[in-house]
């Protein structure tokens, strides 16, 4: 089977940093993908990790380990905007994404 | 914009009533995905074609079907939609390839009365 666990809420304030998990158990890997989603929006694309180490984007950074079977999304700088849901996906191949079970990230002031 | 385009926004059917979702592309992408996402849960991906290969997920219902008439547009057909229907229906696309992001279109909110 397949599976995807990450925390299931962080909450944080504004300026802070936050780190979301991703532990994965999957028939086939190609990489690890992040996604937002705002409630009542469509997942849009954060970042890819198909090779070990960490990927910056701007306040967005994401990490990944192969052989833990393991990933993270780090935020920084944190903004009222950032809050959403946060999904990793396992890409297993035949461009096919298995998303994980969410995390809901709540900034507060 | 380039952009993946879902219509409508929300969808109002019958119990056992068939009903048509559909979504367009102008990204001009091989891949088109449907994924069902209900409340509070990860998208759930139902099929996908690469091109005109239609790839079905193993624990779709049959009651779910889809069509891809030519690169720019994909629809997904529920032929007798239940009360668990209810959900929100995302189309999504992509360039083919494992590392490539899947762009999404802003969804259908399909209720069932």
């Amino acid at each position: 089977g397949q599976s995807l666990e990450q925390p299931s809420e962080v909450t944080a304030v504004e300026g802070a940093i936050v780190q979301i998990n991703c532990t994965y158990q999957t028939s086939g890997f190609y990489g690890l993908s992040w996604y937002q989603q705002h409630d009542g929006g469509a997942p849009t694309f954060l970042s890819y990790n198909a090779l070990d180490g960490l990927e910056e984007t701007g306040r967005f950074s994401s990490f990944l380990s192969r052989s833990d079977s393991y990933g993270y999304l780090l935020l920084q700088e944190l903004q009222m905007k950032d809050s959403a849901s946060y999904f990793c996906a396992v890409n297993t191949g035949f461009q096919k994404l298995v998303f994980g079970t969410g995390t809901r990230l709540l900034v507060s002031p | 914009d380039a952009m993946v385009i879902q219509n409508p926004r929300y969808q109002v059917t019958q119990f056992g009533k068939p009903v048509t979702l559909s979504c367009s592309q102008t990204l001009n992408h091989n891949v088109m995905y449907w994924y069902q996402q209900k409340s509070s849960q990860a998208p759930k991906l139902l099929f996908h074609y690469y091109d005109k290969d239609f790839n079905n997920e193993a624990d779709t219902p049959d009651n779910f079907q889809s069509r891809r008439p030519n690169t720019s547009f994909c629809f997904l057909d529920i032929r007798s939609p239940g009360l668990g229907d209810a959900a929100m229906y995302l189309c999504a696309t992509s360039r083919g390839g494992d590392d490539q992001p899947q762009h999404f279109g802003d969804g259908t909110r399909l209720s069932i009365l």
